[in-house]
């Protein structure tokens, strides 16, 4: 079993849809966890980070993180054709040096 | 937000030649970076972890002598390609980690190589 499980898509919307993506750990022990945004052919954009359970809301962007079910989402509302790119989650690592486990990231394509 | 810069974005290289990538942390001290290997198509894969003044962490998997890394200053790490083949043409990307023991890492746009 992965650590991080991610739907890679893609995902087509409309625009101005809601979007939700999500993804599933596997170890308990993770505390922190991050969404990033990446373009084609660009390096990964942080988005957000959330530590433990709850909500986290930035503008259009919501993150969510249930730690009963092992199970973290990204909110878009009022979605854009800008954010069409590959989002991925992510989460440290126990350890040291506190490398971080990214999901396979999804696909998302917002149509005008 | 914190800033990484990597540079080149783009390189072309005849096989058999080395090509070095930096990585430097703009407004932030990197006590840690990390260098990663994307395929297309495919999610980042850690080639290693670099921590200033130090060896680099290699995963298992990665040839060392390939892949060079020196992490020399705080905000400042290469990743030298030795002898590139054309199977080494991939998408190079490189983070770094604030100190402090803070747990986001920021990317840089990241380096295509092409190997001739």
């Amino acid at each position: 079993q992965k650590e991080v499980e991610q739907d890679p898509g893609p995902l087509s919307v409309p625009e101005g849809a809601i979007v939700s993506l999500n993804c599933t750990y596997s170890n308990s022990a993770f505390q922190y966890f991050m969404w990033y945004r990446q373009y084609s052919r660009k390096g990964p954009e942080l988005l957000m980070y959330t530590y433990s359970s709850g909500n986290k809301e930035d503008g259009r962007f919501t993150a969510q993180v249930d730690k009963s079910s092992k199970y973290i989402s990204l909110f878009i509302r009022d979605s854009q054709p800008s954010d069409s790119a590959t989002y991925l989650c992510a989460t440290p690592n126990s350890g040291g040096y506190q490398k971080v486990t990214f999901g396979i990231g999804t696909k998302l394509q917002v149509i005008p | 937000g914190a800033v990484v810069s990597q540079h080149p974005s783009w390189v072309i290289c005849k096989s058999g030649t080395s090509v070095k990538i930096e990585c430097r942390s703009l407004d932030f001290q990197a006590t840690t970076m990390f260098w990663y290997r994307q395929f297309p198509k495919q999610s980042l894969m850690l080639m290693a972890t670099s921590n200033e003044g130090s060896k680099a962490t290699y995963e298992q998997g990665v040839e060392k002598d390939k892949f060079l890394i020196n992490h020399a200053s705080l905000t400042l790490s290469t990743l030298t390609v030795t002898s590139a083949h054309p199977e080494d043409s991939s998408f190079y990307i490189c983070s770094a980690r604030e100190g402090g023991g803070g747990n986001i890492q920021y990317f840089g746009a990241g380096t295509r190589l092409s190997v001739l």
